[in-house]
């Protein structure tokens, strides 16, 4: 069974840091692109980054390049978000996400429950 | 970036009736590489992971519903639930993957009547 578990959010100030964590098990990590999203409080969902499962090249939307990073650790099946410089409208609940395939340019099969970013003074 | 805008933002339908959703793409999201339409049909409940519905814009994810279709090609796109049944009340996005950032369309809520 495929699952997916965030983990890492909590409150922070603006112009912090944060990393999450999406644990992945049930298939095999290696082969599949991974992508983060987002959903502001109430609002719809924003896609945020994906990193492919064979090259691991990296995509971001313009909102967060340059402050977010995302990473893949295959040994541990271990997905990263690297979140700096964080303001008040990055507040969002983040999912992570599996692709259909090892590449970006697909949809996402299989999704996680999420973890809650605030930030606020 | 390529616009989703999804119609209506809400419906109420009433149980064993049909609900249809709209999905526009502000540039054709259908690849010739492939002839592929890369739009994606997604259901959001509360407390549940989101789930795929269709991808491909119309090939049905295993364990979805038959009631639940999934039309169109270009940039003009339905999802269509045949019978609503009270499991169905979500919200619901499609979301292009022909090109970055993979926008999503802002929602629709289905309600029952």
């Amino acid at each position: 069974e495929v699952q997916l578990l965030e983990s890492g959010g909590g409150l922070v100030q603006p112009g912090g840091s944060l990393r999450l964590s999406c644990a992945a098990s049930g298939f095999t990590f290696s082969s599949y692109a991974m992508t983060w999203a987002r959903q502001a409080p109430g609002k719809g969902l924003e896609w945020v980054s994906c990193i492919s499962g064979s090259d691991e090249t990296t995509y971001y939307a313009a909102s967060v390049k340059g402050r977010f990073t995302i990473s893949r650790d295959n040994s541990k099946n271990t997905l990263s978000l690297q979140l700096n410089s964080l303001r008040a409208d990055d507040t969002a609940i983040y999912y992570c996400a599996r692709s259909r395939n090892s590449n970006c340019y697909t949809s996402n099969d299989y999704w996680g429950q999420g973890t809650l970013v605030t930030v606020s003074s | 970036d390529i616009v989703m805008t999804q119609s209506p933002d809400s419906l109420a339908v009433s149980l064993g009736e049909r609900a249809t959703i709209n999905c526009k793409s502000s540039q054709s999201v259908l690849y010739s590489s492939n002839n592929k339409n890369h739009l994606a049909w997604y259901q959001q409940k509360p407390g549940q992971p989101l789930k795929l519905l269709f991808y491909w814009a119309s090939t049905r994810e295993s364990g979805v519903p038959n009631r639940f279709s999934g039309s169109g090609s270009g940039t003009d796109f339905t999802l269509t639930i045949s019978s609503l049944q009270a499991e169905d009340v979500a919200v619901y996005y499609c979301q292009q993957h022909y090109s970055v950032p993979y926008t999503f369309g802002q929602g629709t809520k289905v309600e029952i009547k």
